[in-house]
């Protein structure tokens, strides 16, 4: 069974960049969509975009002009980098395995990112 | 685009059946998949209804999904409701560019 895990700071400054990395073990023998969402304290789900195995990506359009999705290691890690953040940054943010038609079948355990100076 | 609009809670007891729905604001409920995610507190969220209508290996049948095309709407029905099933319920869709929506959330009591 895949299993998903989120690694970075969990304290950043406002104005600086964000770097989160997923790391996935368990399954690498089919080829998926490795997608970021994340939620703020006490809201919803949010979307913010997801990378094929070709490397092809698609963002939220409310976040495209901050964030970038790499992949590192084919089926093994990739990487989110969001910029310029501010307080409304402040979430956890989930990484993701993806089957087509968006159905998401696996979710990392989540990381609470806070922004503040 | 386009948002899908969920009530923001539901209450029901033991033993009986729950509807939570999910409504399209513009474009067809049935242009795109819906799916279903649970969220208990706490925890991340995991799905329980894929394709609309199907539920993934693991999911009790207690679980089942639908749209009504005369409301633009997604539902979730959960039966036979367990404490254990207590949490945030979410839908998600996607739009012809392959940008993905999620509902609000429902809090389920």
């Amino acid at each position: 069974q895949v299993q998903l895990q989120e690694s970075g700071p969990g304290l950043v400054k406002p104005s600086e960049t964000l770097s989160l990395t997923c790391d996935v073990s368990g399954d690498s023998a089919s080829s998926y969509y490795w997608s970021w969402v994340r939620q703020p304290p006490g809201k919803g789900l949010e979307w913010i975009g997801y990378i094929y195995d070709t490397g092809y990506t698609v963002y939220n359009p409310s976040l495209k002009s901050r964030v970038t999705i790499s992949l590192v290691t084919p089926n093994s890690r990739f990487s989110l980098r969001l910029t310029s953040l501010t307080a409304a940054d402040t979430a956890v943010y989930y990484c993701a395995r993806v089957l087509p038609a968006a159905i998401i079948d696996s979710w990392g355990r989540g990381i609470l990112v806070t922004v503040s100076s | 685009n386009f948002i899908l609009t969920q009530v923001h809670s539901v209450s029901e007891s033991p033993g009986k059946t729950v509807t939570i729905s999910c409504t399209r604001s513009s474009g067809s409920i049935d242009s795109n998949f819906v799916q279903w995610y649970q969220q208990r507190p706490g925890n991340s969220p995991t799905i329980v209804i894929s394709e609309t209508d199907l539920r993934p290996s693991g999911v009790p049948d207690r679980f089942s999904g639908a749209i009504d095309t005369s409301s633009n709407s997604a539902s979730l029905f959960i039966s036979g409701l367990r404490t254990e099933d207590e949490g945030d319920y979410y839908c998600q869709s996607y739009d012809s560019n392959n940008f993905w929506v999620f509902g609000d959330g429902t809090k389920l009591t």
